[in-house]
């Protein structure tokens, strides 16, 4: 069955930290994997994505790293802010299907 | 900007009720999907649709039905609903297969079953 872990499941940080959450999936036919971003309230919102074609992709304090062989990827929030407190779920998809699987999300608090 | 519309924001609901979830998107997407999301199992896929009047079954299909009959509309239905399926539940959109893989998404509606 198409998986993907998501680890942790909650996390707390302090202003000006780096927060970092882990996924980790099993189908090797997956081409594409975004971030996603929910504030309470609201549905989820693409932060960031990522192809196997390269190992690191950065936007502004958003950082992707990708292990093809280890088949894992992480989310690395530089200088964390309070602003930053939502929920991530991480994803994989073959872009021929559009159909993204999941991760199961973290819970991430930034306190000042 | 990509906007997509949820009917109900909160709904209650008995068991045994038939449900009906609508969708709207307004940017002429191809592909549109209704995930629900529960604490601690993420966003699973109930169906998702490529085109008018067609479906596909996403990961957990049962108790579950979708309607397509207009390109911007996408609706989920539950025949008969029962409390297990009482869950926040998002619809979302998305360009033709093959683009930037990037899904737009509802604030999503919460059900509850009593």
């Amino acid at each position: 069955q198409q998986q993907v872990k998501q680890s942790p499941q909650s996390l707390i940080v302090q202003k000006g930290g780096i927060s970092i959450i882990n996924c980790a999936y099993e189908n090797t036919a997956f081409d594409y994997f975004p971030w996603y971003q929910q504030f309470p309230g609201k549905g989820p919102a693409l932060l960031i994505a990522i192809r196997p074609d390269v190992s690191e992709k950065k936007e502004g304090r958003f950082t992707i790293s990708f292990n093809k062989s280890a088949k894992q990827f992480s989310l690395h929030i530089m200088d964390s802010q309070p602003g930053d407190s939502a929920t991530y779920f991480c994803a994989a998809s073959n872009l021929d299907t559009d159909k993204l699987i999941f991760g199961t999300g973290t819970r991430l608090q930034v306190f000042p | 900007d990509v906007k997509v519309t949820q009917s109900s924001r909160y709904l209650v609901k008995r068991t045994g009720e038939k449900v009906f979830l609508e969708c709207v998107q307004d940017m002429d997407h191809e592909n549109m999907f209704w995930y629900r999301q529960d604490p601690g199992l993420g966003l699973r896929l109930i169906y998702f649709s490529y085109d008018v009047k067609m479906k596909e079954k996403g990961d957990i299909p049962e108790g579950y039905s979708v309607s397509r009959e207009k390109k911007e509309r996408f609706s989920l239905i539950l025949e008969s609903a029962s409390t297990n399926q009482t869950s926040m539940y998002l619809c979302a959109s998305s360009f033709w297969t093959g683009t930037t893989g990037e899904l737009f998404f509802g604030e999503g509606s919460r059900l509850t079953v009593l």
